[in-house]
């Protein structure tokens, strides 16, 4: 069964700081991750999709990396600003032997201090 | 597009009383997932859906659970009868199959009394 852990679970920043938040997933056959973002009371809105054959995606200041051979994903973000206080969750997509199976991370609660 | 549209945003209703939340998913998406977010539990995968057909049932705690895909711009999920630990946001995303990215809605927010 796939398992996908994010550390931390909580982080608070000063504004203008460069952070990043990791994603780490105990199956290597991924089919794609993806990062996503959640306000509090609302959905979650997509931010980075990274397909298995890719290493990263850019969305303006947000950056996503995929190291598959270690599990691993990062989603840095530049220049951090208050309004990019959220919960940013990874979700891991494994397709294989007919099931097709998403798996979330619990996220990171992200605090940027003016 | 208006998004993935979920109904009714906010449920609160009495222990035993049946519930039933609808989706309408994105024109075109032919993956659709129901999803359940507690603070304890984070999000879990109830039910996902490919073409309509349901392909893997196995995140739906308990029989008193349903949840039905009777076109490909339509699905509900049933709770009867409700208990107060169903109390959570229910999601309901979808998306296209060959990209595997996932488009949210709102959630409806239950509260089992």
């Amino acid at each position: 069964k796939q398992e996908v852990t994010q550390i931390p679970a909580a982080l608070s920043v000063p504004e203008g700081e460069n952070l990043v938040l990791n994603c780490s997933f105990t199956d290597s056959a991924i089919y794609n991750l993806q990062w996503f973002r959640q306000d509090p009371g609302k959905g979650l809105t997509s931010l980075l999709l990274i397909q298995s054959s890719q290493r990263e995606q850019t969305s303006g200041r947000l950056n996503a990396s995929l190291d598959k051979s270690s599990g691993r994903s990062t989603l840095y973000i530049a220049a951090s600003q208050p309004g990019d206080s959220a919960t940013y969750l990874c979700a891991v997509l494994y397709s294989g032997a007919g099931s097709y199976q998403l798996t979330f991370g619990k996220g990171t609660k992200l605090s940027v201090i003016p | 597009d208006a998004g993935v549209i979920q109904s009714p945003r906010h449920e609160v209703t009495e222990m035993g009383q049946e519930v039933t939340l609808r989706c309408k998913p994105i024109s075109g998406h032919n993956s659709l997932f129901w999803y359940r977010q507690t603070m304890m539990r984070g999000l879990e995968l109830l039910i996902y859906f490919n073409n309509n057909v349901p392909i893997d049932d196995s995140g739906m705690p308990e029989d008193r659970f349903s949840a039905k895909m009777p076109n490909a711009s339509f699905s509900t999920l049933k709770i009867q009868p409700s208990e107060p630990r169903d109390s959570a946001v229910y999601f309901c995303a979808g998306g296209p199959r060959v990209t595997g990215e996932l488009f949210f809605g709102e959630g409806s927010r239950l509260t089992v009394l």
